[in-house]
């Protein structure tokens, strides 16, 4: 258990929905990162916050957006969906800011959009 | 746009064998690199950070290496067990980018018993 935790596991919704995505870090991390991971492509960034602020950007549609509150959980909200905005998507957290601080992921939610 | 292979895309051997892959990067926007273990259903679990050129990391079965200078890491795994089946992940941190990663597409470890 890597101490991320993501809820739901599973969602299933139709074209032109909105959902979120809820993402706890572990215990004391104060960056959250957000990663899609489409059919046949590898793990895409998205995101990260750090302590609230938004710290990295990676080629998310505008259609996407997140946030990182004070309890220091974060939330992805995907608006308008489409098909192709089925994926797996992944938070994780960790202590530092910078790309040699040990990330952490959660197991994932599984998106299917009809 | 900064792009990190892995090869090869999938392996299968016996068990006792040993095995290696390759993580490729460019060199030029080297900041840290992170390889994961992803077994089906579960998450990415994090195997090593290496940042300094000439590192070797170690962890039981499982060693990497890592040569900043020409981009490339190579993660070896020694007498590979049924249980060392999983997707291989490599992720280069790059220079001044906060802490995105960005994955490489993965390499497919089977181990047959």
């Amino acid at each position: 258990d890597s101490g991320v935790t993501q809820t739901p596991k599973h969602l299933i919704t139709a074209t032109g929905q909105r959902v979120t995505l809820r993402c706890s870090p572990r215990s004391g991390d104060l960056s959250v990162y957000w990663y899609q991971q489409s059919l046949d492509q590898g793990l895409q960034f998205l995101i990260q916050y750090y302590n609230g602020e938004e710290r990295a950007k990676g080629n998310i549609l505008e259609r996407f957006s997140a946030q990182q509150f004070p309890d220091l959980h974060s939330e992805l909200n995907l608006s308008s969906l489409e098909l192709g905005d089925s994926a797996l998507y992944f938070c994780a957290s960790s202590a530092g800011t910078t790309g040699y601080t040990e990330a952490f992921f959660g197991q994932g939610t599984r998106l299917t959009v009809v | 746009i900064l792009n990190v292979e892995q090869s090869p895309q999938s392996l299968h051997v016996q068990e006792g064998d040993s095995t290696n892959f390759t993580c490729s990067f460019p060199s030029s926007n080297f900041y840290a690199l992170h390889w994961y273990r992803w077994e089906t259903a579960k998450s990415p679990e994090a195997l090593f950070v290496m940042t300094l050129n000439g590192d070797e990391k170690k962890k039981g079965r499982i060693s990497a290496t890592l040569n900043t200078k020409e981009g490339y890491s190579y993660l070896y795994i020694k007498g590979s067990q049924p249980e060392d089946s999983a997707t291989y992940l490599c992720a280069l941190g790059p220079y001044n980018q906060g802490g995105k990663l960005i994955f490489g597409q993965g390499t497919e470890l089977s181990v047959k018993p």
